[in-house]
């Protein structure tokens, strides 16, 4: 257990709302991730922080903000909702001691977008 | 930009079959992770390979990286209905910030 937390597991909203999705983590693991996951697509990396305030864009950003302003914390941000950011979206670590790309991943949040 | 293609995509097979799952790309990568993933619930890492040509096994799973670092196999042996689930390939480029690039993912059902 990588001690990750996401909330909320579940949430039905409608296009053009704002959206936050939470990621706590217990253990002040310094990277964390976002990543939305389709049918035919895998995972897809959106954002991903390397500390405190510091972050960076994956390979699908755009429609997304983050911030992170304590280690714990990794928040994702839907500014106004769209039909196409319906999808589960998982938060992963990379936990200390472990080789890069060895990521645990939280239960995800599944946000359905009217 | 890189890709990882996964084959096959869908895989039913019955209880004590032999099967493969291929992950191919055409960048190199620095390291290459197998994934498992069950309905409802986040991957969860089954091994890293990391130098070229290397095979690591996991009781009824062989994991292979190819010689060049762009392509990777998974082969069940005697496969059992609780490996039932979505495996996933992910590969690592060199910039060694964790950013993965996944496989579409293989669904595998096996029927007793």
């Amino acid at each position: 257990d990588a001690g990750i937390t996401q909330s909320p597991r579940h949430k039905v909203t409608e296009t053009g709302t704002p959206v936050t999705l939470r990621c706590h983590q217990t253990e002040n693991h310094r990277y964390m991730y976002w990543y939305r996951q389709d049918p035919g697509h895998g995972l897809r990396l959106i954002h991903y922080s390397y500390g405190v305030k510091d972050t960076d864009k994956g390979e699908v950003s755009d429609g997304y903000s983050v911030s992170r302003s304590k280690t714990e914390d990794f928040l994702l941000t839907l500014e106004s909702a769209t039909s196409s950011q319906t999808s589960v979206y998982f938060c992963a670590i990379r936990a200390t001691g472990y080789n890069t790309g060895e990521l645990f991943f939280g239960e995800g949040s599944r946000l359905t977008v009217l | 930009t890189q890709l990882l293609e996964q084959s096959p995509q869908f895989l039913s097979i019955q209880e004590g079959e032999n099967l493969t799952v291929y992950c191919n790309s055409s960048s190199v990568f620095s390291s290459l992770q197998w994934y498992r993933q069950e309905p409802g619930e986040g991957p969860v890492l089954l091994v890293t390979v990391v130098t070229g040509g290397e095979v690591k096994k996991l009781k009824r799973l062989t994991f292979q990286f190819g010689d060049a670092r762009k392509d990777s196999s998974l082969h069940i042996t005697a496969a059992q209905p609780g490996d039932t689930g979505l495996y996933l390939c992910a590969g690592e480029g060199s910039s060694n910030t964790g950013k993965l690039i996944f496989g579409q993912g293989t669904t595998l059902q096996v029927k007793p």
